[in-house]
């Protein structure tokens, strides 16, 4: 089946420790954004990569890290700097342009502080 | 910078019944995309319907419509005969047309849908 897999789904961190969050696509999309949502609120956008080796800071960057080696994966990393990281963080990559341009996103991750 | 707003933070309807959700955005761009996403308990991210900015027809798909006015920048989203699975949080989101632009969204609305 074709769609985003976001592992895993439940992630508890420790004092000063970095954890990483995978995601990983199978449907051609160029484009990749990582969200964080907090509780009862909308989404920001923390990191989003349009190509391969280049991606951009959201709205709320400190704190987090990316990559972008492969088409299919872009990880996200919650760095110690990351001081209030307990969220639910939501993965998701798009059609390209000149199609139906829409957002898909995967099932989310829970991150929690030990 | 393009803003989103969602002045409801929570609404009800009785199943079966017809409920409006609202939105208005803020933009300097003539071209862009609206979505209305669905977050069931489940936090599964759903699209629920899409309008593009330079068509003027309201989009609709099955028991959801939208009533898109684009001079006074609201995008609402009315959902008939309500079901108990239409039970979320449903977000508005904004896009410009561009390639690879993101996505900006609003507080949402929590919809309860009383049977």
């Amino acid at each position: 089946d074709g769609g985003i897999t976001q592992s895993p789904k439940y992630l508890f961190r420790k004092e000063g420790q970095n954890v990483t969050l995978s995601c990983e696509q199978n449907l051609n999309h160029d484009a990749m954004y990582w969200y964080r949502q907090d509780p009862g609120q909308g989404l920001r956008l923390i990191y989003y990569s349009q190509i391969v080796n280049d991606f951009q800071k959201g709205d709320i960057a400190e704190g987090y890290s990316v990559s972008r080696e492969k088409k299919e994966s872009f990880p996200l990393t919650v760095t110690s700097a990351q001081k209030n990281p307990t969220a639910f963080y939501l993965c998701a990559s798009n059609t390209p342009s000149g199609t139906l341009n829409i957002q898909y996103f995967g099932a989310g991750t829970r991150l929690s502080v030990l | 910078a393009q803003t989103v707003t969602q002045s409801q933070p929570e609404m009800s309807v009785q199943e079966a019944e017809t409920v409006t959700l609202s939105c208005t955005y803020d933009t300097s761009e003539s071209d862009y995309y609206l979505f209305w996403y669905k977050q069931p308990p489940s936090r599964q991210m759903i699209l629920v319907i899409r309008q593009e900015a330079y068509k003027q027809q309201n989009a609709t798909e099955n028991r959801f419509s939208v009533n898109f006015q684009k001079a006074a920048k609201s995008f609402s989203l009315k959902i008939s005969d309500s079901q108990l699975g239409d039970a979320a949080m449903y977000f508005c989101a904004y896009r410009r047309r561009t390639s690879g632009s993101r996505l900006t969204f609003g507080e949402g609305t929590q919809l309860t849908v009383n049977p």
